[in-house]
C-alpha cells in the first residue's frame, strides 16, 4: 500500500523568500513521486515528477525537489517565492506505468507581499 | 493539456437527479480515470478504465457509475445524486509514467 503525508496543510512565506513544502511518503516499492500545482479555481499541473533516474529533480517555474530514500521524503523547494506562487500544491506516490497515483491532502502556500 | 476537456464545466443539481458527466480526450490515451476533490482530501479515485468497456473502482466508487464505448469518452454517471457528492470532478488520462487533469467540473447536489 502507498501513502502520502504532506506535513504542512498551510505555509505562508513573504515575496523572494524561499519556500518549502514538506512531503513523505510510504511505498513498499520503488516509487515514482509527483508535485503538482492548482491555482485557485483551474486545474492540475505537473511541476516536476521523479521517477528513479537524478534524485535531484528540477521542475517547471524554478521549483525544484530531492528524492531522499532513506528519510522516504521529497520536498518541494524554490529560492525566492513570487506572487504567482499562491497555490495549492500536491505530493503524489505512483506505482509502475503511472497507475495507481495517491494524492497527499494538499499544502496551501500563501505568498505574502 | 493533454487534449482532455471535460463538460458540463459547472452543474448544479437536486438530490435524487441523476447526473452525467463526460471526460473526451483526443490523444488516444488507454487509461482514463476519474477523481473527486474535497477540502483535505487532495484527489481520491472514483473509478477508471483501461480500454474501451474495460473499467474498474477506485477508492470512492459508491454511488458512481462509468461507461466507455468510445475510446476518446469516459462518462461518470452519478444515478441519483446526494449532497455528499457535491464536490470537484477531475478527468485524467495516463501517458506512459504520468498522470495529467483536465480542468475540472464542479457540481453541486442541492
Amino acid at each position: 500500500a502507498q501513502s502520502v503525508t504532506q506535513l504542512d496543510s498551510h505555509v505562508s512565506v513573504s515575496e523572494g523568500t524561499p519556500v518549502l513544502l514538506r512531503c513523505n511518503y510510504s511505498s513498499s516499492y520503488s516509487p515514482s513521486l509527483f508535485w503538482y500545482v492548482q491555482h485557485p479555481n483551474k486545474g492540475l499541473q505537473l511541476l516536476l515528477k521523479y521517477t528513479s533516474a537524478a534524485t535531484l529533480v528540477k521542475g517547471i517555474n524554478g521549483f525544484e525537489a530531492e528524492f531522499k530514500k532513506s528519510e522516504t521524503s521529497f520536498h518541494l523547494t524554490k529560492p525566492s517565492a513570487h506572487m504567482s506562487d499562491a497555490a495549492e500544491y500536491f505530493c503524489v506516490v505512483s506505482g509502475v506505468l503511472g497507475q495507481n497515483f495517491v494524492f497527499g491532502p494538499g499544502t496551501r502556500l500563501s505568498v505574502l507581499p | 493539456d493533454a487534449g482532455i476537456t471535460q463538460s458540463p464545466r459547472h452543474k448544479v443539481t437536486e438530490t435524487g437527479t441523476p447526473v452525467t458527466l463526460r471526460c473526451h480526450q483526443t490523444e488516444n490515451h488507454r487509461y482514463m480515470y476519474w477523481y473527486r476533490q474535497d477540502p483535505g482530501h487532495g484527489l481520491r479515485l472514483i473509478h477508471y478504465s483501461y480500454g474501451v468497456k474495460d473499467t474498474d473502482k477506485g477508492e470512492v466508487s459508491d454511488g458512481y457509475s462509468v461507461s466507455r464505448s468510445k475510446t476518446e469518452d469516459f462518462l461518470l454517471t452519478l444515478e441519483s445524486a446526494t449532497s455528499s457528492q457535491t464536490s470537484v470532478y477531475f478527468c485524467a488520462i495516463s501517458t506512459a509514467d504520468t498522470q495529467y487533469f483536465g480542468p475540472g467540473t464542479r457540481l453541486t447536489v442541492l
